[in-house]
Parts: C-alpha cells; sequence; structure tokens
C-alpha cells in the first residue's frame, strides 16, 4: 500500500487568504502529483513533481505553487485563495506495477476546500 | 488537453454489458482506466501500454488502438458494485497524467 496522507481533510477560508494542502507518503516514491475535482470538467492537474525540487506545471496551474523539500511530502500553496479554487483537490503518487513497470496512479484521500 | 470520454453517463441492469470509449488528440504513451465511488478517491482498474500490454482487473477488459489514439473499456455482465465514475487518463511523452471528464455508470437491480 502506498501510505499516502492528505491534510487537511476539510477546510474553509476565505477570499484572499493564503493556504496550503499537505500530502504525505511512506514509501519513497519519486513522482507525486495534484489535481482538483470539480463536477462536469473531472480531474485536472494542477502540478506534478518528478523528484525533491523537481516540479512542473500541469493544465489548471494559474494561481497554485508548490514545493517538495524532501521525498516525502510535497506541498500545494493557494497564494490568495478565490472562490473559483473551491473544489476537492487529490494527491497522487505512481507506483510501478507488474513485470513492466509501467507507473500508476494511487490517490490519496482528498482535501475539500470551500473558499467563501 | 483532456481526452474525450464518450458516453458521459451510462445506466444499466445488472448483467448487462457496457462500453466506455476514450479519445486523445495526442500521441499516447499509455492509457490508465480509474474507477470512483462517490465520496472517495479514484482506484486504478487498468492500464494499456504502447506495443499491446495491458493488465486487466476482474471481468473487465480493454483496448488500445495506438494509430488511432483511441481506449475502449468493456465491462461484461455488470455487477452492482461497478457502479461509479470511469475516467481514462492519457500519458504522453512526459510525466503528466491527464484525465477526461468522467463517465458515470449506474447499474440497476
Amino acid at each position: 500500500d502506498a501510505g499516502i496522507t492528505q491534510s487537511p481533510r476539510h477546510k474553509v477560508t476565505e477570499t484572499g487568504t493564503p493556504v496550503t494542502l499537505r500530502c504525505h507518503q511512506t514509501e519513497n516514491h519519486r513522482y507525486m502529483y495534484w489535481y482538483r475535482q470539480d463536477p462536469g470538467h473531472g480531474l485536472r492537474l494542477i502540478h506534478y513533481s518528478y523528484g525533491v525540487k523537481d516540479t512542473d506545471k500541469g493544465e489548471v496551474s494559474d494561481g497554485y505553487s508548490v514545493s517538495r523539500s524532501k521525498t516525502e511530502d510535497f506541498l500545494l500553496t493557494l497564494e490568495s485563495a478565490t472562490s473559483s479554487q473551491t473544489s476537492v483537490y487529490f494527491c497522487a503518487i505512481s507506483e510501478t506495477s507488474g513485470r513492466s513497470g509501467a507507473n500508476v496512479l494511487t490517490f490519496g484521500a482528498g482535501s475539500r476546500l470551500t473558499v467563501l | 488537453q483532456q481526452p474525450v470520454q464518450s458516453p458521459q453517463a451510462v445506466i444499466l441492469r445488472e448483467g448487462e454489458d457496457a462500453v466506455i470509449n476514450c479519445s486523445s488528440s495526442k500521441a499516447l504513451y499509455s492509457v490508465h482506466w480509474y474507477r470512483q465511488k462517490h465520496g472517495e478517491a479514484p482506484v486504478f482498474l487498468m492500464i494499456l501500454l504502447k506495443g499491446g500490454e495491458q493488465k486487466g482487473h476482474e471481468k473487465i477488459s480493454a483496448s488500445f488502438n495506438e494509430k488511432k489514439q483511441q481506449s475502449s473499456l468493456y465491462l461484461t455482465a455488470s455487477q452492482l458494485s461497478y457502479s461509479g465514475t470511469y475516467f481514462c487518463g492519457t500519458k504522453g511523452g512526459n510525466d503528466k497524467i491527464i484525465f477526461g471528464k468522467g463517465t458515470r455508470l449506474h447499474i440497476l437491480p
């Protein structure tokens, strides 16, 4: 099992405040991802990381920043939260599967963020 | 760019079959399929790799047409437990895995 923990699981905040979501893994996996999920849009990639201090943008990165100072933690920061960032945020890690070594995603339980 | 899934929603009776399609405008290295139950995280079902290798799950199978950049998920003799939202995820030449908007599947007893 991947051992992924997201925190906080629920958060309510006000427009303009900074918010940081944390994703913690216990398996030393190289790849970590942040997605947001909204009705009608499915899962959209925000940022991902392919190693310590190595990150790249996804489809919807505007308004978000990430940091990965150690392998086990991937932080997602909303510098100044807006109502459009109300969403469920999922962290995922990439594990190798089977003989081919293909990478599959294991998701955390999600963090529900409400921006008032 | 998000892959396109069809149909958006399906309602079946238990025991019936379903096909969910996924197409991309970009060249693909692999296609992933996930299922999400209401209020839960998505769970891996299957991955199909360029070159034909695939890894399946239960009574669910899939195909991957690399030339057409399309994949289809086949659910045979559906069970109540198959209800949920199915997502295809596509991976090109980089490490990004981009998901479609999902297909909601509801199985009636």
